[in-house]
Parts: structure tokens; C-alpha cells; sequence
């Protein structure tokens, strides 16, 4: 594809309920990550898969957390039991072998807890 | 992410001014070091990176400066203008984890 694209772009959810985020990586790419992005903190690292790894849930808070990989260049965000501090911006990311190597952004998908 | 520290976290200058922001990194074997700027509302862009087996990269008026023994590189931007203004994020991988960390940004503001 041209890019790495999320969506959706904008989602609200009540608190509790679990969300399902979507990203679409660049095809051939072997690494996408997931961050999140709120105000005064910057972007923190939540997960990430290589694309021998179908689910992977390494990201922190933990537990609530996981990145489904379906197909090679799809992966899914879930979130359990949201909570109002879940309120951030997500962004996935991708590069075409590892952390050497650049990253291709998504527009990100702004998540609202309410 | 606590293996990047960036500072400052906010920046005025005056526009044709030079604004220097500085990032370190704990991880003794990353290699690579990308800087991003990120517009309101907007995907961060990678704007430079630079490599370890380099010091200094230049393009145009972007500049990174990177000193491995110090373990900290930084961002040099000359003749600020007022696009310029965004937030810039830093970012180096940590390999023991496979992982990319970006520090916590800079908000820079060129005023008029």
C-alpha cells in the first residue's frame, strides 16, 4: 500500500467495554508497533510483533494490552476494560526489518474513555 | 520512555534563531537515532536520522550531532521559521527488548 493506515481515526467507548484498533502496515514490513500518545508524556511503547507472531502481548500496563496479527501486514490493538486513562492517542508504526531501520507512521486513532 | 531522555520539553525562540534540542539514551548498542516532527493533529514524520558510525548529519537547515561515549545526540535547527513550530520527538532503539523508545518530546514555538 502507499502507507500505514489505522482506523478508525476517532473512537469513543465507555468505560469498561474493550476496544478493537486497526492498523494496515506497509506490505514486506516485519515489525509494527503500537504506541500511545497523551499530552506531557510523549509516546510510550505498548507493543509490538514481528510477523512470525500472531499475538504478543508484551506491552505494559499489562494484561489489558495485546496486538493480534491476522495477516502479515494487519494488526489489531485490543483493549480490555477500558478506563478513563486509556484517553490518548494510538499510533502503529512499521519498518521493513527491525529497530535499525525507519519507521512508517499511521495517522493514529484518537480513543476516548468516557 | 525511560531509556530516551529529552530535554527541554518546551521551546521559545524568536524567528531566524537556532534551537537546539538534546536527547540521551542508556542502551550502549543502538546504532540508530531518527528525529521526528509531529504537527498538530498530524503522524509524526521522520525529519534526520543519523547512523553510529557518524558524528554529524546535515540537511539543509536540520543538523544531528551524535556523541556515542556521552551516549546523547542532538538536534540542531538554524534560521528557524515559524513551520518549524511542532513537536520533535527523539527517538533509539534498545535491543535487549527489540524495541524503539522516543523520548517525551519538545513542543518548539517560533514566534514571528
Amino acid at each position: 500500500g502507499a502507507g500505514v493506515s489505522q482506523s478508525p481515526r476517532y473512537k469513543v467507548a465507555k468505560r469498561g467495554r474493550d476496544v478493537a484498533l486497526r492498523c494496515d502496515s506497509i506490505s514486506g514490513h516485519v515489525t509494527l508497533y503500537w504506541y500511545r500518545q497523551t499530552l506531557g508524556q510523549g509516546s510510550e511503547v505498548l507493543t509490538y510483533s514481528q510477523s512470525d507472531a500472531q499475538r504478543d502481548k508484551s506491552g505494559r500496563p499489562s494484561g489489558r494490552f495485546s496486538a493480534e496479527r491476522p495477516e502479515r501486514s494487519v494488526s489489531t490493538l485490543k483493549i480490555q476494560r477500558t478506563e478513563q486513562g486509556d484517553s490518548a492517542v494510538y499510533l502503529c508504526a512499521s519498518t521493513s526489518i527491525g529497530p535499525s531501520e525507519k519507521l512508517f507512521f499511521g495517522s493514529g486513532t484518537q480513543l476516548s474513555v468516557l | 520512555g525511560e531509556n530516551v531522555e529529552q530535554h527541554p520539553s518546551t521551546l521559545s525562540v524568536q524567528e531566524g534563531d537556532s534551537a537546539v534540542i538534546k536527547c540521551t539514551y542508556s542502551d550502549s548498542a543502538s546504532n540508530y537515532f531518527p528525529w521526528y516532527k509531529q504537527e498538530l493533529g498530524k503522524r509524526p514524520q521522520l525529519i534526520i536520522d543519523i547512523r553510529s558510525n557518524v558524528g554529524e548529519k546535515k540537511d539543509q537547515r536540520i543538523a544531528v550531532t551524535l556523541n556515542k561515549t556521552a551516549k546523547h545526540f542532538s538536534l540542531h535547527i538554524t534560521e528557524t521559521q515559524p513551520e518549524d513550530s511542532a513537536v520533535y520527538f527523539c527517538a533509539a532503539p534498545l535491543y535487549n527488548f527489540n524495541k524503539f523508545y522516543f523520548g517525551s518530546g519538545t513542543k518548539l514555538n517560533v514566534k514571528p
